[in-house]
């Protein structure tokens, strides 16, 4: 089993449509998580961190559960920019575990 | 600022070869890491550098060693390249604590070994 697994997708929503993300996690001591976005052949970059309660920037918003070892991403109003690859990230002894990503396509 | 600079973006190498990739950060961060990104798979970690005069083997270090050359360049050399090796690198860097901060991802070098 996967350290991180995530639905590789592709997701295929129009815009303004809302389109959920979960990932599950196996290591129950990890205590930091993230969710990265990489562009078709760019590098990835931080799109935010996942805290205990809960946060949200903008129209996304990320929650962790951990009595079930989850993390979700909810994008509201899709935009046609949000196309791309969305990575979740545990540590996980003391390194950081890359999921190998969901794939978004927010179609016109 | 330029953050994260990697050289080679492209490399075409012949099974045997060696080569070495060069990063550098100007963020002034203190933990720097290599990683190999394939079809399919997240991001594996080859070797990371909590600080500078540190190295330490990540995931999968065979057939890769690394220098931490100062603060700010961390170069990760393939003495004997093989196919395998064939992927795309991504060299990052955080402030300090390592793996519980963001990093941040130079612009990848995609190498294709034959």
């Amino acid at each position: 089993r996967k350290e991180v697994e995530q639905d590789p997708g592709p997701f295929n929503v129009p815009e303004g449509a809302t389109v959920a993300f979960n990932c599950t996690y196996s290591n129950s001591a990890s205590q930091s998580f993230f969710w990265y976005r990489q562009d078709c052949r760019k590098e990835p970059k931080l799109l935010m961190s996942v805290y205990s309660s809960g946060n949200e920037d903008g129209r996304f918003t990320a929650q962790l559960n951990r009595a079930s070892q989850y993390i979700s991403l909810l994008i509201r109003d899709s935009k046609l920019s949000d196309s791309a690859t969305y990575l979740c990230v545990v540590d996980s002894s003391y390194k950081l575990i890359f999921g190998s990503g969901t794939r978004l396509l927010v179609r016109p | 600022n330029a953050g994260v600079t990697q050289t080679p973006k492209f490399q075409v190498l012949k099974t045997g070869q060696s080569m070495t990739l060069q990063c550098a950060q100007d963020m002034n961060h203190n933990s720097m890491y290599w990683y190999r990104q394939d079809p399919g798979m997240g991001l594996r970690l080859i070797y990371y550098s909590a600080s500078e005069g540190t190295t330490d083997k990540g995931e999968v270090p065979n057939g890769y060693n690394v220098s931490r050359l100062n603060k700010r360049e961390f170069s990760l050399r393939l003495e004997s390249a093989a196919p395998s090796q064939t992927s795309v690198y991504f060299c990052a860097s955080s402030e300090s604590r390592v793996f519980q901060e963001t990093q941040y991802f130079g612009p990848g070098t995609r190498l294709l070994v034959l």
